[in-house]
């Protein structure tokens, strides 16, 4: 069974960083593409991050490039999202998704709150 | 970037009806777009992928159909486990964007 977990979130004031993980099981993590989704409060869903299997290719939302930073363990079968520099805006449940072409399983998200 | 304006808003309808949800994509998509299910407090769920392409598990009263620019989800029979909020999602080219959901309510 495909598990994703993720952990690291929590309260933060604007300007400081966070950095967010994703335990990956039931699947070969190494072999697939994996993105990180988020979505504010009462919100929609947005896109933030998407990095390849073996970490070649990364992309980012505007809204986050400079200032979040995706990566993976693969001997960890592990997802990270560094995020400094945060902003109210990026108050969020993140949901990291694993990319079988597509996001096709998601974790239950980490919230994170950004204020003072 | 590639703009998804995902009609209706809101829905509401009866047991046993059959409802469709529009995603209209701002350029061609090539059939890359997947609509999810997210009830409260859930994660989302994948229920359609390329357009058209039912995902394991995912009860056969849900399809999709589209090309190019217009995509559509179709529920029929809905049931009582169908109030949920749907969303689409294009990934034909990043950066990826959902349409802003439809939300179903069951009368």
């Amino acid at each position: 069974e495909v598990q994703l977990v993720e952990s690291g979130g929590g309260l933060v004031q604007p300007g400081r960083s966070l950095k967010l993980s994703c335990l990956a099981s039931g699947f070969t993590f190494s072999n697939y593409g994996m993105n990180w989704i988020r979505q504010a409060p009462g919100k929609g869903l947005e896109w933030v991050a998407s990095i390849s299997s073996s970490s070649s290719y990364i992309y980012y939302a505007d809204t986050v490039k400079g200032r979040f930073t995706i990566s993976r363990d693969n001997a960890k079968n592990t997802l990270y999202l560094q995020m400094t520099s945060l902003r109210s805006e990026d108050t969020a449940l993140y949901y990291c998704a694993r990319d079988g072409g597509y996001p096709d399983y998601w974790g239950q998200g980490v919230m994170v709150t950004v204020s003072s | 970037d590639i703009q998804m304006t995902q009609s209706p808003a809101s829905l509401s309808a009866s047991l046993g009806e059959t409802v469709s949800i529009e995603c209209l994509a701002s350029e061609d998509i090539y059939n890359n777009l997947a609509w999810y299910q997210q009830k409260p407090g859930k994660s989302p769920q994948l229920l359609i992928y390329y357009a058209s392409s039912l995902q394991d598990g995912v009860p056969s009263r849900f399809s999709g159909s589209g090309s190019g620019t217009q995509y559509s989800l179709k529920i029929n029979s809905l049931e009582s486990e169908d109030a949920a909020t749907y969303f689409c999602l294009q990934d034909s080219e990043y950066p990826w964007t959902f349409g802003g959901g439809t939300k179903l309510e069951l009368k």
